[in-house]
Parts: structure tokens; C-alpha cells; sequence
């Protein structure tokens, strides 16, 4: 149960866009269709911004998008806001009943 | 409101025993797969155990297994994740987490508590 690979910090101007990469195996985010994405701001509960690759939940902002490709998930942030500044992790089922979260990526506003 | 909070952290030295909780609201607990996750110090989030919407099931990250054991009371709507031989790496703010399936499985976490802190320390 290796993490998956995200980079460890993105960054970007207020209104730009950035992409965090998510990269897992054959063995989870390539066999399942079913990766989601959090939001983390420490000390606070995570918050699911997506889930099954590219479903967003009621409520959460349509800047924010996903999709996957082979064994890579990817999450696009689009008109970049202060308020998206914090962590990021991808999380993909692994089968068995298990799960992988990735390494996460600190999101900077600049 | 769906709401899940965690209690039973604190400081405990290595080898001995805790105890979680993870009390649930506005939702119908029984219906509900249930989830620990955990995020040690400077490091990522990490899945630690699964349990079924009735108990029947439970599975468990290689990191735990045999130390750690999920259960759950219905009747109660709270969650628990019993943690034995614990070590120092077991150090993490632990958060409880909600699978949105109804007596099915949807493979994601849509609540989640602020999580309590569990230090192994001697």
C-alpha cells in the first residue's frame, strides 16, 4: 500500500489556474474509476471536492475539477482565490476494502 | 446537520493501549459504512480501517493490522477503533469518516470530524 505520488507543493496568482497530479498503479487509481480529492486546512476537517475522478459534491465551487487518465488523477483548480490556499490529497480504492491517499500538495496563493 | 465527532486522545506511552470514539449525528448511523483516517505529524493523510454499515466487515491498513480493531455501536450511533501495542509512529490527529452509500458502497469520505489527537510518547 504505497502512497500515491503528488507533487509536494503547487503554486499560482489569484485568477490563474493550476493542476496537481496524482500518480498511483495498476493496483488502485488504473483499476478504479473511484479517486477523490480533499481539501485540508489544518486543524480543520478535510472537505471532499471530488469523487469518482470527476464528480463534484453539492456546494463545492465549479472551479474546481477532475479527471483521470491511465494510472494519473488529476486536479484542476481554475480561477485560483486566496481561500483555495491549503493541502490537497488524492485518495483512490485499492480493492479489498482499502484505500490510498497520496503524498498531498500544499496549494499556495501568490 | 450530519455531524461526527471524535474524543478519546491523548498521551500514552508506547505498548499500552486507547481507545476512540467517534459519535455520530443527523444521519442514520446503521446505514452508514464508516472510516478512521489518520495524519501524523509533517506527514500525509493515511487510511487506517473500514467498517461495514452492520459490523460485518472490517479491514484494516498493513500498518494496524493486529493492533488495531474497528467496531461500531448501532444502538449508539458511535464508531470506535480500539488501538493496542501502540508506537511512537502511531503518533496522528485520527479523524472519523463517513461513506455516503446507503447500505452501499460509494469509495469515498463526504464527513468528516476535526479529528483527536493521539501521541505515543514514553
Amino acid at each position: 500500500q504505497s502512497a500515491l505520488t503528488q507533487p509536494a507543493s503547487v503554486s499560482g496568482s489569484p485568477g490563474q489556474s493550476i493542476t496537481i497530479s496524482c500518480t498511483g498503479t495498476s493496483s488502485d487509481v488504473g483499476s478504479y474509476n473511484l479517486v477523490s480529492w480533499y481539501q485540508h486546512h489544518p486543524g480543520k476537517a478535510p472537505k471532499l471536492m471530488i469523487n469518482e475522478g470527476s464528480k463534484r459534491p453539492s456546494g463545492v465551487s465549479n472551479r474546481f475539477s477532475g479527471s483521470t487518465s491511465g494510472s494519473t488523477a488529476s486536479l484542476t483548480i481554475s480561477g485560483l482565490q486566496a481561500e483555495d490556499e491549503a493541502d490537497y490529497y488524492c485518495c483512490s480504492y485499492a480493492g479489498s476494502s482499502t484505500y490510498v491517499f497520496g503524498t498531498g500538495t500544499k496549494v499556495t496563493v501568490l | 446537520q450530519v455531524q461526527v465527532v471524535e474524543s478519546g486522545g491523548g498521551v500514552v506511552q508506547p505498548g499500552r493501549s486507547l481507545r476512540l470514539s467517534c459519535a455520530a449525528f443527523g444521519f442514520t448511523f446503521s446505514s452508514y459504512a464508516m472510516h478512521w483516517v489518520r495524519k501524523a505529524p509533517g506527514k500525509g493523510l493515511e487510511w487506517v480501517a473500514f467498517i461495514s454499515y452492520d459490523g460485518s466487515n472490517n479491514y484494516y491498513a498493513d500498518s494496524v493490522k493486529g493492533r488495531f480493531s474497528i467496531s461500531r455501536d448501532n444502538s449508539k450511533n458511535t464508531l470506535y477503533l480500539q488501538m493496542n501495542s501502540l508506537r511512537a509512529e502511531d503518533t496522528a490527529v485520527y479523524f472519523c469518516a463517513r461513506d455516503p452509500g446507503w447500505k452501499v458502497l460509494r469509495y469515498h469520505f463526504d464527513y468528516w470530524g476535526q479529528g483527536t489527537l493521539v501521541s505515543v510518547s514514553s
